[in-house]
């Protein structure tokens, strides 16, 4: 059972380059999100999907896209990169949405804009 | 609005000493709340979690947690510190009216002292 999968799990890429981080799922987990990790700061919600087809935004949505078009994937795409996204992205899944589930993590990816 | 404050973002305790992680809360309705342990370059793993049942918590390796809505606090405690205790640690709060979506605190580093 390999839970969350998360690829790559680092990534150099220059200004207004774009890339897809991606994030699997093995467990038919319905709810997944994607936070940001930045030191002093905690995480912060970027997107989360309650479902396949269905995504919302989070605390800190801009500059990022996602899509839900299966239950076990759900990619982050960064449009046009800027060093303010120098970051470590976690991307976490639940069973559901009832909020005493808790979060099952990937290991993360590292990104740096350079 | 929910959110959660981690007091001391260093922690040093010594090995075999007694580990106090302190988490206060805000929550307009009444909340769960979660402990999560990161160590280096991994992602999070939950420790451990407040769902209403009951208020002393009991979690993995060693951990419990106690729910004081009076203080509303919920500290994270171990009788004694393992070196492999060192890691950063991570409050949490979701609430039932939020979709499942949980705030983090900033995280208190725990270092352990042979």
């Amino acid at each position: 059972n390999a839970g969350v999968t998360q690829t790559p799990k680092f990534q150099v890429l220059k200004t207004g380059q774009s890339m897809t981080l991606q994030c699997a799922q093995d467990m038919n987990h319905e709810y997944m999100s994607w936070y940001r990790q930045d030191p002093g700061m905690g995480l912060r919600l970027i997107h989360y999907s309650v479902g396949a087809g269905i995504t919302d935004q989070g605390e800190v949505p801009n500059g990022y896209n996602v899509s839900r078009s299966t239950t076990e994937d759900f990619p982050l795409r960064l449009l046009s990169a800027a060093p303010s996204q120098t970051s470590v992205y976690f991307c976490a899944s639940s069973p559901g949405t009832g909020a005493d589930y808790g979060y099952t993590f990937g290991s993360g990816t590292r990104l740096t804009v350079v | 609005a929910q959110s959660v404050t981690q007091l001391g973002s260093h922690v040093s305790v010594s090995e075999g000493a007694l580990v106090l992680l302190r988490c206060n809360y805000s929550s307009s309705v009444p909340p769960y709340l979660f402990w999560y342990v990161q160590y280096p370059n991994q992602g999070l793993q939950l420790l451990l979690k407040y769902t209403s049942a009951a208020t002393l918590v009991k979690g993995i390796n060693g951990f419990e947690a106690e729910f004081k809505k009076s203080e509303t606090s919920f500290h994270l405690t171990k009788p004694s510190a393992h070196m492999s205790d060192a890691a950063e640690y991570f409050c949490a709060v979701s609430k039932w009216t939020n979709a499942g979506k949980s705030t983090f605190g900033d995280g208190t580093t725990l270092t352990v002292k042979p």
